[in-house]
């Protein structure tokens, strides 16, 4: 089975930091990768499919890059909202693995 | 417009058997694979499995294999996920999950509202 596995685990930034988090499968996953936010008490929300594509809706200072085994989530620079967790998840397959969340702190 | 609808909160002791649901509408039911995912208190999110209502596919992650039912009756556009002997370590919010297009395994952009499920003796 894929495993998937962030960096860090958590993350303390400032409002207009930017901020990048990183996500690596256990093996090539092509570019089959999705980042989600998630609030304390909601569901998570895509911001980024296919590696690289901004969900319509998703303010333009997120951005996603890599394929095969390594890959980024970047926050070019953090508002009050963006402070979340955030996960990446492999699809296109019934296994769905998702990584195991970045907890984003305000420092 | 899609929407996924859970059942709500349950409190249950140990051994006990349990059954939530999630009932889409606003799409073609049948033909989209939904999902099951679990969130423990303050903990990441793990996929359980996801099934394809026109047949009852159902396929399972290996860490919750055996331990879990997820069934769906296309009739009245419904998906449960089913416990026969709940532990405590099955406390979780649990979250029904859609991928955003039909027939395939698309990433995850409809999501239920999440049920809530405490076993304590």
């Amino acid at each position: 089975d894929i495993q998937m596995t962030q960096s860090p685990s958590t993350l303390s930034a400032s409002v207009g930091d930017r901020v990048t988090i990183t996500c690596r499968a256990s093996q090539s996953i092509g570019d089959w990768l999705a980042w989600y936010q998630q609030k304390p008490g909601k569901a998570p929300k895509v911001l980024i499919y296919k590696a690289s594509s901004l969900e319509s809706g998703v303010p333009s200072r997120f951005s996603g890059s890599g394929s095969g085994t390594e890959f980024t989530l970047i926050i070019s620079s953090l508002q009050p909202d963006d402070f979340a967790t955030y996960y990446c998840q492999h699809y296109n397959t019934y296994l769905y693995t998702f990584g195991q969340g970045t907890k984003l702190e305000i420092k | 417009e899609v929407q996924l609808v859970q059942s709500g909160a349950e409190v249950k002791k140990p051994g006990e058997s349990l059954k939530i649901s999630c009932k889409g509408s606003g799409y073609s039911f049948s033909t989209h694979w939904l999902g099951w995912v679990r969130q423990m208190p303050g903990k990441g999110l793990e996929w359980m499995g996801i099934i394809y209502p026109a047949d009852s596919d159902a396929r399972y992650s290996p860490s919750f294999q055996g331990q879990v039912t997820i069934s769906a009756d296309k009739s009245i556009s419904t998906a449960y996920l089913q416990w026969s002997s709940l532990k405590a370590s099955d406390t979780a919010m649990y979250y029904c999950a859609r991928p955003v297009n039909a027939f395939t395994y698309g990433y995850i952009f409809y999501w239920g509202q999440g049920t809530l499920v405490t076993v304590s003796s």
